[in-house]
């Protein structure tokens, strides 16, 4: 399976930008990389996702690096609502049977602290 | 639109029994994955489902299973339940389970087991 490496924590202040970094060495050719955050007791939410240019939306933007194994989440403005933990995970882009589609593989994310 | 609605959200068994759980995707979603999330092991992959077919099955014993029905609700069952399979259980639809698309997780079924 591919695997991504996310840092175990880290801390912003609120109002400040954060950069969430994600690194995927083995990601392959047909792979998007997908951005989820889990507040406690709640089910993973959709943050952004994107296969090899950098993508904007309302919640954050994705910057990925020119050879994709590498990318970046970027809340621009964190508040405490921010505060989660944020997955990074790779998702083939087909199904070609006996592969990994669909299996996804998580990390342990990384536990985004905002302090007021 | 409806979210993912997964049945029960909570509930408590004994060592032994068995228990079946539910999951709604999003109508018009036909891909429907199952994962176990522990404090211990994070979110691990159990199956996904696509037009009633499973596609793929991650590390668990044959004690898990599921299905999709034709509408694409999905159940998982787990039988001769162990103090271990204590966790939360998540299920995430999508429109086809390409990686083009969103998956949108339901708030999950919070199992524990005495």
């Amino acid at each position: 399976d591919a695997k991504t490496t996310q840092p175990n924590s880290m801390e912003s202040n609120e109002e400040e930008p954060v950069h969430l970094p994600c690194n995927h060495s083995t990601i392959s050719g047909t792979d998007y990389i997908h951005w989820y955050r889990q507040l406690p007791s709640q089910g993973p939410e959709y943050v952004i996702h994107g296969l090899t240019s950098n993508v904007n939306n309302r919640m954050a933007s994705l910057a990925i690096a020119e050879d994709r194994k590498s990318s970046t989440l970027i809340l621009h403005r964190a508040t405490l609502r921010d505060a989660a933990v944020y997955y990074c995970i790779l998702r083939a882009a087909l199904y070609a049977g006996g592969t990994s589609y669909g299996k996804l593989t998580f990390g342990q994310g990384t536990i985004l602290t905002v302090h007021p | 639109k409806a979210g993912v609605t997964q049945t029960p959200r909570y509930l408590i068994k004994t060592r032994g029994q068995q228990v079946t759980l539910s999951c709604s995707p999003i109508s018009g979603h036909r891909s429907v994955s199952w994962y176990q999330q522990t404090p211990g092991q994070g979110l691990q992959f159990l199956f996904e489902y696509f037009s009633e077919t499973q596609r793929n099955k991650g590390n668990f014993p044959g004690r898990f299973s599921g299905r999709q029905f034709s509408n694409s609700r999905s159940e998982m069952n787990v039988s001769t339940l162990e103090l271990g399979d204590s966790a939360l259980y998540l299920c995430a639809s999508s429109v086809s389970g390409s990686g083009a698309n969103v998956l949108t997780f339901g708030a999950g079924s919070r199992l524990t087991v005495l």
